[in-house]
């Protein structure tokens, strides 16, 4: 069984950059994975941001950004806001119509 | 503008059935691959299945944790999707979203929650 990780917390200071991770249990992700970005505050859906890897979501600001570092998707936060503060979660496609989310990435601005 | 309503969730006591239904506008659902994800109280996102689009015809996915209970149909002349749950566990308590195409064009509804309990 394949396991999407990201790592568990992250803190950034406001205006600052911060980047998350999405890898793979085994073995590495490519842009064959499809990786995209989901934001998510308490109580509402989630939100898309970045999809296929780096193609941004309509009316998502630029200062998102997606790509592949080494062996894992990363999502660039730049300048964070206080709003940016959310649950951030990647998901991964795994071939024969299947995908599989990685466990979330709660991101705190302070 | 698109917009996804899922609609159908409820109270349902464990061994029970749900179907889940989900309509769309501003899109022609038959053009796309659509997803169900869910989310059950406090946790993380699971994806739970897929539906190819017409052109692939309709072939469907599901997670390990719901196949051989959960099955996905589509009704073209309502523009919707279902999600057809059986056998249901108190761990299928979440709250369950459509969504077109996570990984490649994502548009997702508000969901709606089923909850497995005696």
């Amino acid at each position: 069984q394949t396991v999407v990780t990201q790592e568990p917390s992250f803190s950034v200071s406001p205006g600052g950059t911060v980047t998350l991770t999405c890898g793979l249990s085994s073995g590495s992700v490519s842009t064959r994975n499809y990786p995209s970005w989901y934001q998510q505050t308490p109580g509402q859906a989630p939100r898309a941001l970045i999809y296929n890897t780096n193609k941004r979501s309509s009316g998502v600001p630029n200062r998102f950004s997606g790509s592949i570092l080494g062996s894992k998707a990363a999502l660039t936060i730049t300048g964070a806001l206080a709003d940016d503060e959310s649950d951030y979660y990647c998901v991964l496609y795994m071939g024969g119509d299947t995908s599989v989310f990685g466990g979330g990435t709660k991101v705190t601005v302070l | 503008e698109v917009q996804l309503v899922e609609s159908g969730g409820g109270l349902v006591q464990p061994g029970g059935s749900l179907r889940l239904s989900c309509v769309a506008s501003g899109l022609i659902l038959t053009d796309h691959y659509m997803d169900w994800v869910r989310q059950a109280p406090g946790k993380g996102l699971e994806w739970v299945g897929r539906s190819t689009n017409k052109a692939t015809s309709y072939t469907t996915e599901y997670a390990a944790s719901v196949k051989g209970r959960f099955t996905i149909s589509r009704d073209e002349s309502q523009n919707s999707i279902y999600l057809q749950m059986n056998s249901l566990k108190s761990e299928d308590t979440a709250v369950y979203y459509c969504a077109r195409d996570i990984v490649g064009a994502p548009s997702w509804g508000q969901g709606t929650l089923v909850t497995v309990s005696s």
